[in-house]
């Protein structure tokens, strides 16, 4: 099973401000990674597919890099929608989920 | 409007038996591939089982192997879990989940349900 890390486990910051998550697999996920973002109470809204693709209707401010076994999320700016929970899943092999990093007001 | 909605959840004594469905709509259901994803309350999702799109390929995760089965009912597009032997750890949020390309099984999860809850206790 490939094992998904995510980092920070919470991130504090302001409105307008940028941030930067990050997703570690245990092994080469290649490219075959996706983001999500879950505010309570709904179910996860795809963001990202495939390390770097924003998914239909996802704001630009919201980006994806990486490959191999470190990816990146970034929210350039920081919306009072955006804060929530993200959670990065692969599809390399059978899907597995990080833990998920809390992005909360500061 | 492409929608999922999953039924079927309740209240199970451990050891008992529940049957979750995911009535899709909106989309070519036959055309994809669907998934199951739990969340515990209060953590983090867990992918619980995968079926493709003509049934011909299933896999789960190694905490339900043996006590889920996954099917799906093209010609009704709905998808099922039969959920055996349930144990107070399989308490959860269940999501029926749609795969985002076309006979891809394994992806990334573009249509999500709003889930249906499962308690196992006695």
């Amino acid at each position: 099973e490939i094992v998904l890390t995510q980092s920070p486990a919470t991130l504090s910051l302001s409105p307008g401000e940028r941030a930067t998550l990050s997703c570690r697999a245990s092994q080469s996920v290649s490219s075959y990674l996706a983001w999500y973002q879950q505010k309570p109470g709904q179910a996860p809204r795809l963001l990202i597919y495939d390390a770097s693709n924003r998914a239909t209707g996802i704001p630009a401010r919201f980006s994806g890099s990486g490959s191999g076994t470190d990816f990146t999320l970034t929210i350039s700016s920081l919306e009072p929608e955006d804060f929530a929970v993200y959670y990065c899943q692969q599809r390399s092999n059978w899907p597995t989920f990080g833990p998920g990093t809390k992005v909360d007001i500061k | 409007e492409v929608q999922l909605v999953e039924s079927g959840g309740g209240l199970v004594q451990p050891g008992r038996s529940l049957r979750l469905s995911c009535a899709a709509s909106g989309f070519t259901f036959d055309d994809y591939a669907m998934h199951w994803v739990r969340q515990a309350p209060g953590k983090g999702l867990e992918w619980v089982s995968g079926i493709s799109w003509n049934s011909g390929s299933i896999g789960y995760a190694d905490s339900v192997k043996g006590r889920f089965t996954i099917s799906r009912d093209n010609a009704k597009n709905s998808l099922y879990l039969q959920m055996n032997s349930l144990r107070a750890e399989d308490t959860a949020l269940y999501y029926c989940a749609k795969a985002r390309r076309v006979y891809a099984l394994i992806d990334a999860f573009d249509i999500w349900g709003q889930g249906t809850m499962v308690t196992v206790s006695s």
